[in-house]
């Protein structure tokens, strides 16, 4: 069965430096991987998604992702934090199949300080 | 486009009432999910449905049910609710239910019972 575990609930930078957001996943097979960011009181929007062409994937805002087959991993960086990143991010799996279902993470609440 | 838009955005229950919680998309994806988010922990999906008048169970179907007339409209209906119902409720939509489809979420529907 599919899993991710995101290793962080809370993660708090200063803006301006870096960010970086840890998933690790488990899969049998080769997976396709995401993370959505949500806003407060509002919906999930895609960041980005691995799909297992370039292991380096760019997403929205300067958001950016390595799949890390070896290590498992999929975390999420971005060089310079700005105050509107402060978010919930969702790492996610798709399971296997034709159905789309997505397994997601617990969450990692980003605080942005001035 | 609305994308997919949910109603209503918040309501509060009370013990054993009903209600119907509508999400309607206008991109003509076959595919449609409801998820229940709690507080601090990701997305848990509840029932989907791969094109009108199939539907399936997710991992927490128990006190739920689903209906897909049409391509657009999937709602969710609770029948005797529970406080254990309290949650974030988002709907989503994709255009097939591939491991590598993106997809799009609704902005949620905020349920209390008391």
């Amino acid at each position: 069965a599919q899993s991710v575990t995101q290793l962080d609930s809370h993660v708090s930078v200063s803006e301006g430096t870096p960010v970086l957001l840890r998933c690790n996943y488990s899969s049998s097979y080769s997976p396709s991987l995401f993370w959505y960011v949500q806003h407060p009181n509002k919906g999930l929007q895609l960041l980005l998604k691995y799909t297992s062409a370039a292991t380096l994937v760019k997403g929205i805002n300067g958001f950016e992702a390595e799949f890390k087959k070896s290590e498992t991993s999929f975390h999420l960086t971005k060089p310079s934090a700005h105050m509107s990143d402060a978010a919930e991010y969702f790492c996610v799996v798709s399971e296997w199949g034709n159905t789309g279902k997505l397994i997601f993470g617990q969450g990692t609440t980003l605080q942005v300080k001035p | 486009n609305a994308g997919v838009t949910q109603t209503p955005k918040f309501r509060i229950l009370k013990i054993g009432q009903s209600m119907t919680l509508q999400c309607t998309q206008d991109m003509n994806h076959n595919y449609m999910y409801w998820y229940r988010q709690d507080p601090g922990m990701g997305l848990k999906l509840i029932y989907y449905s791969v094109g009108a008048g199939i539907t399936d169970k997710g991992e927490v179907p128990n006190g739920y049910n689903v209906s897909r007339s049409t391509t657009e409209d999937f709602p969710l209906r609770l029948e005797l609710a529970a406080p254990s119902q309290t949650s974030v409720y988002f709907c989503a939509s994709s255009p097939l239910g591939q491991v590598r489809e993106t997809q799009y979420f609704g902005p949620g529907t905020r349920l209390l019972v008391l």
